[in-house]
């Protein structure tokens, strides 16, 4: 079961600047940090961003994160067709003792 | 080079037990701080986390699979193992095993097995 909260959908046009949020509480982003995955289509997911705002070698840098209180945000600046993708976050909690992935977002890059 | 690779059988028939292997390769799992977990996903649906096994054989599970899970390691064939039981056709969903590198940094899952997809049928 899925216990953060994302939208279902977001889109732009190439260029534009796309934000995904997520959405928790205190005993998961409150508390621990969050990553996100990039899952595209028929492949497996891939870490995007660690520890709220932390980009693995390789990532671009137009993909940042963030968080505040019981909420995270995906950003993506300069949107690019290869962009178009599943996006969920995640975070560790405490109350269930178990990591809780985000309901997922599909980008669209119109 | 880091890789992980899921195997088990692709069709089960519902009350069974599943047993998949997670063979991976570049990296120890007595090393302190590394982890691998399984995470599933049904067709069209999202992430669902399932369990963990860290370097000092700590386990975690799913909170709604607990009763149903067992997540197990070979450090010596570099393999964990996960099996679950009772087997229900809402399971049918690719399974994914995916490590983190060092939990104390809070790294997240940097390398994924292409996963194994799981149909549970009569």
């Amino acid at each position: 079961q899925s216990v953060l909260t994302q939208p279902p959908s977001a889109s732009g046009t190439p260029g534009q600047r796309v934000t995904i949020s997520c959405s928790g509480s205190s005993s998961n982003i409150g508390s621990n940090t969050v990553n996100w995955y990039q899952q595209l289509p028929g492949t497996a997911p891939k870490l995007l961003i660690y520890s709220n705002n932390q980009r693995p070698s390789g990532v671009p840098d137009r993909f940042s994160g963030s968080k505040s209180g019981t909420s995270a945000s995906l950003a993506i600046s300069g949107l690019q067709s290869e962009d178009e993708a599943d996006y969920y976050c995640a975070a560790w909690d405490d109350s269930l003792n178990g990591l809780v992935f985000g309901t997922g977002t599909k980008v669209t890059v119109l | 080079q880091v890789t992980l690779r899921e195997s088990g059988p692709a069709l089960v028939k519902p009350t069974q037990t599943l047993t998949l292997t997670c063979t991976f390769s570049g990296f120890s799992l007595s090393t302190s701080g590394m982890c691998v977990s399984w995470i599933r996903q049904p067709p069209g649906k999202a992430l669902e986390w399932l369990a963990r096994i860290d370097w000092d054989d700590d386990k975690y599970y799913s909170t709604s699979l607990k009763t149903r899970l067992t997540i197990s390691k070979d450090t010596s064939k570099n393999q964990v193992v996960l099996t679950m039981t009772n087997m229900d056709p809402v399971d049918t969903a690719t399974y994914y095993c995916a490590r983190i590198p060092n939990v104390y940094d809070s790294s997240g899952y940097d390398y994924w097995g292409q996963g194994t997809l799981v149909t549970v049928s009569s």
